[in-house]
């Protein structure tokens, strides 16, 4: 099925170990973001990437890094995992005026 | 940053009952979107607007763009037990800085 699939589903890291999400989307969509959802919150920006080979911070960027690796991937690196990163992250694409499409989520506890 | 208040937090109601939640914002959008989420699954658009004052429906769904664009509202009708999820509000200005608000959460009992 055409959608955002995102890698893995669930993981649980130690603080201080990295980790890299992966995204992909077979939409064709210019633009790819990355949203973290926290409990009783909305789900926050933490950084976006509009074009290949441009990404940019959203709301929320401290303590992340991400690739666009080509039009299809776009991934989230956790270079020293912290228990406040402990979230639901959410990759979504875009393009045009069109809105986003979400994938169905990385849980990711971080001890 | 813009903030986007979202009410109510939550709802219990009885089947075949219907629902209204809304959306307030301190700035204004050029776009809102009603996005569903269910568990354990990422947010699925329901309803998106482009145009202040533009109302629009999607089966038992309604939804408007309110004519200051700082506010909307989502109406549902007729609620059954599958309507059952959070429903999130979403603003944007421009394509890269969409906010969303905290979500109601609906239960619906048969």
């Amino acid at each position: 099925n055409a959608g955002v699939t995102q890698t893995p589903k669930f993981q649980v890291l130690k603080t201080g170990q990295s980790m890299t999400l992966q995204c992909a989307q077979d939409m064709n969509h210019n633009s790819m973001y990355w949203y973290r959802q926290d409990p009783g919150m909305g789900l926050r920006l933490i950084y976006y990437s509009a074009s290949e080979g441009t990404t940019d911070k959203g709301e929320v960027p401290n303590g992340y890094n991400v690739s666009r690796l080509n039009k299809r991937e776009f991934s989230l690196r956790l270079e020293s995992a912290a228990p406040s990163q402990t979230s639901v992250y959410f990759c979504a694409s875009q393009t045009g005026n069109q809105p986003q499409h979400f994938g169905d989520g990385t849980r990711l506890s971080i001890l | 940053g813009q903030q986007l208040n979202q009410s109510p937090q939550s709802m219990f109601i009885q089947e075949g009952e219907d629902v209204s939640m809304n959306c307030t914002s301190s700035s204004i959008f050029n776009t809102w979107l009603w996005y569903k989420q269910d568990p354990g699954e990422g947010p699925v658009l329901l309803i998106a607007l482009y145009k202040a004052g533009e109302l629009t429906s999607n089966g038992r769904l309604t939804a408007q763009f309110g004519i200051t664009r700082k506010d909307s509202f989502l109406n549902i009708s007729a609620s059954i037990p599958s309507d059952v999820g959070i429903y999130f509000c979403a603003g944007s200005f421009n394509n890269n800085d969409m906010r969303f608000g905290a979500g109601t959460r609906l239960t619906v009992k048969p």
